[in-house]
Parts: C-alpha cells; sequence; structure tokens
C-alpha cells in the first residue's frame, strides 16, 4: 500500500528566514506530486503540481518554490518567509495513469511570526 | 468556469441525528469526477469517495450515502445516525480528466454532539 509523509508537522519561523518543507510518497512509482496551502479557516488552494522529476508547475506567483529532486520526493521552498505564508500546507500524490483521485498527507502547520 | 459551492459553512446536530452536507458544481465538461474528503481536526484529508459523471447510480457505504445529480449539479453527501467522530469539515471536489487540478470547494464543518 502507499503513504505519503510530511515533515516537520509544525513549524514556526522569523518573517525573512528561508523555508523548507518534505514530502515523501512511499508504495508507488512515478506519480503525480501536489503541494496545497490552506488559510485558517479556509478551502484549498494548489500551490504546485509535478508529473516527473524535475517538472514542475506553479499555479499561483508567490515567494514560494517547489522541487522535485527524486521521483517520490517533493520540496516546498522558500527565501524569505512572509506573515501571509502562514498555513496548513498539505503534500498529496496520485497515480499517474488516472491522476484524478489524490491522497493527502498529514500535513505541516507553518507559523511565521 | 469550473467552481464547486458548498454553501452550508458549518453545521451542528446531536449526535444520531441525519445530516446532508450540500455541494453544487458547475463545469461545461461532458466527463468529470466528483469526489468527497474529510478532514478531522489532525488536519489530514481522508479520501471517502469518487464518482464518475457517466455514473449517476447512488452509493451508500455503511452510515454515508450520496445522491448524485446531474440535472441539478448537485452531489450530496448524508450521514444517517451521526457520530461525534464524524466531527470534521467536509471538501466537496470537481476534477477533470486528464489533468493535475482538483477545484475544491470552501468545505463544511460539521459539529456532532453528545
Amino acid at each position: 500500500s502507499q503513504t505519503i509523509h510530511q515533515w516537520p508537522a509544525t513549524l514556526v519561523q522569523p518573517v525573512g528566514s528561508p523555508l523548507s518543507l518534505e514530502c515523501t510518497v512511499e508504495g508507488t512509482s512515478n506519480p503525480n506530486l501536489y503541494w496545497y496551502r490552506q488559510a485558517a479557516g479556509r478551502g484549498l488552494q494548489l500551490l504546485f503540481y509535478s508529473v516527473g522529476i524535475g517538472q514542475i508547475s506553479s499555479e499561483v506567483p508567490q515567494n514560494l518554490s517547489a522541487s522535485r529532486p527524486q521521483d517520490r520526493q517533493f520540496i516546498l521552498s522558500s527565501k524569505k518567509l512572509l506573515l501571509s505564508d502562514s498555513g496548513f500546507y498539505l503534500c498529496a500524490w496520485s497515480f499517474l495513469a488516472t491522476q484524478e483521485t489524490q491522497y493527502f498527507g498529514p500535513g505541516t502547520r507553518l507559523l511565521v511570526l | 468556469a469550473q467552481k464547486v459551492t458548498q454553501a452550508q459553512t458549518e453545521i451542528s446536530v446531536v449526535e444520531k441525528e441525519d445530516v446532508t452536507l450540500d455541494c453544487v458544481y458547475e463545469t461545461r465538461d461532458t466527463t468529470y469526477y466528483l469526489f468527497w474528503y474529510k478532514q478531522p481536526p489532525s488536519g489530514e484529508l481522508v479520501f471517502l469517495i469518487r464518482r464518475n459523471s457517466f455514473d449517476e447510480q447512488n452509493e451508500i457505504s455503511g452510515r454515508y450515502s450520496w445522491n448524485f445529480q446531474k440535472s441539478t449539479s448537485s452531489f450530496n453527501f448524508t450521514i444517517t445516525a451521526s457520530q461525534v467522530v464524524d466531527s470534521a469539515v467536509y471538501f466537496c471536489a470537481l476534477g477533470r480528466p486528464n489533468t493535475d487540478k482538483l477545484i475544491f470547494g470552501t468545505g463544511t464543518r460539521l459539529q456532532v454532539f453528545p
């Protein structure tokens, strides 16, 4: 069976500091990978998705970036965090063949102070 | 345009009551997919169901049932005999074939009181 991991679970960072969130998937090969953000009390916003190593599509312009250095690893980064970056970050994966059903990780709660 | 509307922001019920969560979608695609996810207080989104646009058959899974009606562009979710553990935010989502994007509604927060 497939499992998806995210770390850290919780992070408190000062404004202007860098960010690196990691997501890994086990039990499958060549998955589609996604980063979402959920602001407090709001819905999910797709930030990035990837269909393969080194292939990243960005949905919204912002100070965040994503990378996929390995097949089952997806990283969300920032060089300088903003207060507005606070939120709940969810990573998701889907089978490449179907693409449509996405399975989510446990998430990372980020608080920027 | 693709859009999902969950008009109920928050619903409160007492345990053992039945509750229906509404989902209305907009799409011009003839083929599409609809989903329900559950987000408990821990935060992880749990996949509940996927329904293809060409399959309007309703589905029942234990206390959960889903009513898909293309005529009204709705995909409603009913919990029968609700329990405290059902307390969560529930999201409806729309997917298009061969794309990598899901369009989520804003979610409905369900609180079940003992």
